[in-house]
């Protein structure tokens, strides 16, 4: 089963507005580590966020924002104001504290419109 | 956190012929990975380079396509063997810090390859 689901495949925005992408996940692990990453057209992946299964406090980082809700099994992330240059591939990722895999979802293409 | 370097950064090769990556770490790390991402695909795991012993590789990957080194803990390569159109990708090495109460992983800049 997929551990990690982006049921987004593209997104299309028009610049300045905001934008969620979605991140579901799943374990059976009590102690995790969910990470959302960036990739721009030049290939590098760009760490963004890592948050512990132990920490449900949402994060807000300049215009980015995460949404971590155990609940539910979900990991948003939410983009304020976009820019052109926030256009980029965007992975989801899990990391279970019982071993060492990272389990990344299928990315989420987002693209900012001027 | 860790800064890695790969090398080629890109390359476009002859089908049948092999290349060798390379991955360098500026610290010393237990855990180096490596990485395949197929265009337009998410990352898939090749294999965890272990140091002193044997890759350990993932399903559907195998030594002999895909071998890799580790003489130490700072540096790795992974060959891309007997290359075909199909291996086009990014390869990318990462080095992973696991300690709690955080994993994390690091990602080198990949390296593109293109096999006509």
């Amino acid at each position: 089963a997929q551990k990690v689901t982006q049921a987004q495949t593209e997104i299309s925005v028009v610049e300045k507005e905001d934008v969620t992408l979605d991140c579901v996940y799943e374990t059976r692990d009590t102690t995790y580590y969910l990470f959302w990453y960036k990739q721009p057209p030049s290939g590098e992946l760009v760490f963004l966020i890592r948050r512990n299964s132990f920490d449900e406090q949402n994060e807000i980082s300049g215009r980015y924002s995460w949404n971590f809700q155990k609940s539910t099994s979900s990991f948003n992330f939410t983009i304020t104001a976009s820019q052109v240059v926030d256009s980029a591939v965007y992975f989801c990722a899990l990391s279970e504290a019982s071993g060492n895999q990272f389990y990344f979802g299928t990315g989420t293409s987002l693209t900012v419109i001027p | 956190s860790a800064v890695i370097s790969q090398k080629p950064s890109r390359d476009i090769c002859q089908r049948g012929t092999s290349l060798t990556i390379q991955c360098q770490v500026d610290s010393q790390v237990t855990m180096m990975f490596w990485y395949r991402q197929q265009p337009g695909q998410s990352l898939t795991l090749i294999a965890t380079a272990n140091q002193g012993s044997e890759a350990t590789y993932e399903s559907g990957f195998v030594i002999d396509k895909f071998p890799i080194s580790r003489p130490n803990l700072t540096f790795s390569t992974l060959t891309v063997s007997n290359m075909s159109p199909e291996d086009s990708s990014i390869y990318l090495c990462s080095v992973g810090l696991f300690a709690d109460p955080y994993n994390e992983q690091f990602f080198g800049p990949g390296t593109r390859l293109t096999v006509l």
